[in-house]
């Protein structure tokens, strides 16, 4: 069971914009930026957007994310077919004293 | 290049201890913080812990508290993760990752290519 909540899957068509939601408590987004990962099959995750809505270097700006209240959402636009990975929300839980991720989400370009 | 390079793959017994290293390069080891991470199959991302290579401060996920030791060695810019009494449902792939404030909260943005531990 993770401690924040995404949806186990999320899909589009290509050029579509599709977003996918983080959900945690006031231990944990309620108080802490929010960071998004990709992995793709068979490699190490990625930073793909950190403190909330900031963009790494080299990752492209159909990227983008927020956050408000206890609640994260990523939104990407323009969908690619190599867009098709694993998505997970992450933050620091001052409760639990931990770095917290979501389930992930699998993006899929139909 | 700035990366971080694990050791190889692992088959152990259960009950069994693995040690996994992590090799930086490319920056200055000591100017980051480091995580410890794992992927079991069909599994999201789980965290183990992380530690402060300057003074070697750790913290653990209660979890494993007590099963995982971190250390460093800042002459060869390697961390260690130690695993003890494996169990089947440790098969994973475990990742390090650095960060450049103590809990992430900036984001984990480097990692290493990752170790497959299997417990069988």
């Amino acid at each position: 069971q993770s401690v924040l909540t995404q949806p186990p899957s999320v899909s589009g068509t290509p050029g579509q914009r599709v977003t996918i939601s983080c959900s945690g408590t006031s231990s944990n987004i309620g108080g802490n930026p929010v960071n998004w990962y990709q992995q793709f099959p068979g490699a190490a995750p990625r930073l793909l957007i950190h403190r909330d809505s900031r963009r790494p270097s080299g990752v492209p700006d159909r990227f983008s994310g927020s956050r408000s209240g206890t609640s994260a959402s990523l939104a990407i636009s323009g969908l690619h077919s190599d867009d098709e990975s694993q998505i997970y929300c992450g933050t620091w839980d001052d409760g639990l004293n931990a770095l917290v991720f979501g389930g992930g989400t699998e993006l899929t370009v139909l | 290049q700035v990366q971080l390079v694990q050791s190889g793959a692992e088959v152990k017994k259960p009950g069994a201890s693995v040690t996994i290293s992590c090799t930086a390069s490319g920056f200055t080891f000591a100017n980051y913080n480091y995580h410890w991470l794992r992927r079991a199959p069909g599994q999201g991302l789980e965290w183990l812990g992380l530690i402060d290579p300057g003074r070697g401060d750790t913290t653990y996920a209660q979890r494993f508290q007590g099963r995982v030791t971190m250390t460093r060695d800042p002459a060869t810019a390697t961390l260690y993760i130690t695993v003890h009494s494996l169990r089947s449902n440790d098969t994973a792939t475990f990742y390090c990752a650095r960060t450049d404030d103590y809990f992430g909260v900036d984001g984990l943005d480097v990692w290493g290519q990752g170790t497959t531990v299997i417990v069988s």
